[in-house]
């Protein structure tokens, strides 16, 4: 079946721009994680939705990140005013059950050059 | 001081060779994850472990909670294992927390 698919892959915006980033997981899965990876760095935990609920939103760097999953199944990531460090891999990920007890399945991400 | 460590970030093999890759962290967990992740970005789930020893093909991945260690292997390594290797923690149960703590990761180069 498919995978997590997040779109655009490649993202340039110009600095002070909004974007919106895109993730669909695979069908069914309840859990969605969206991490932040900076250049040569591990990923950073940004958000955790189960199913449409937003539990933990701890890791967002600032009031200008912004996420939805409002149905339980498609999310939106959604920078305002981006700036030079927002430049970075954004990864979405899904496991099929809620919590960090399950394998998750990684998107191929969408990498945000903000010039 | 990041609270997952791994080691070493880089390293190169021949083809063939056992390679060990290790990770340490500091906090209370309930499982620690293996990563595989390629040029382009995609990231692979290899193991989930929360003790002892899994095997997967030339992967072993072992577990040491006392020690708060973890090590995994690739047996007579291939040129098409060359990849970026993390080591991520989930938190203890009970931790009121979703988020998975990563490591830096470390690059690894097998030479035919």
């Amino acid at each position: 079946g498919a995978g997590v698919s997040q779109s655009p892959r490649y993202k340039v915006a110009k600095r002070g721009q909004d974007v919106a980033l895109r993730c669909d997981p695979i069908s069914g899965h309840v859990s969605l994680f969206w991490y932040q990876q900076a250049l040569g760095q591990g990923p950073e935990f940004l958000t955790y939705f189960q199913n449409e609920a937003q539990l933990d939103k701890s890791g967002l760097p600032s009031d200008r990140f912004f996420a939805e999953r409002p149905e339980g199944s498609v999310s939106t990531l959604k920078i305002q005013r981006t700036q030079q460090e927002d430049s970075a891999v954004y990864l979405c990920a899904s496991s099929l059950y809620s919590g960090v007890l399950y394998e998750q399945y990684f998107g191929p991400g969408t990498r945000l050059t903000v010039t | 001081k990041n609270e997952v460590e791994q080691s070493p970030q880089n390293l190169t093999a021949q083809e063939g060779e056992f390679i060990t890759i290790n990770c340490s962290y500091s906090v209370g967990i309930s499982a620690l994850h293996w990563l595989q992740q390629h040029p382009g970005g995609g990231i692979v789930s290899l193991f989930m472990l929360s003790s002892g020893k899994k095997k997967h093909g030339r992967l072993i991945a072992t577990i040491n909670i006392q020690e708060k260690h973890s090590s995994l292997h690739i047996t007579a390594s291939h040129p098409r294992d060359s990849a970026v290797y993390i080591c991520a923690v989930s938190p203890a149960p009970g931790a009121g927390s979703y988020q998975l703590t990563f490591g830096k990761g470390t690059k690894l180069s097998v030479i035919p």
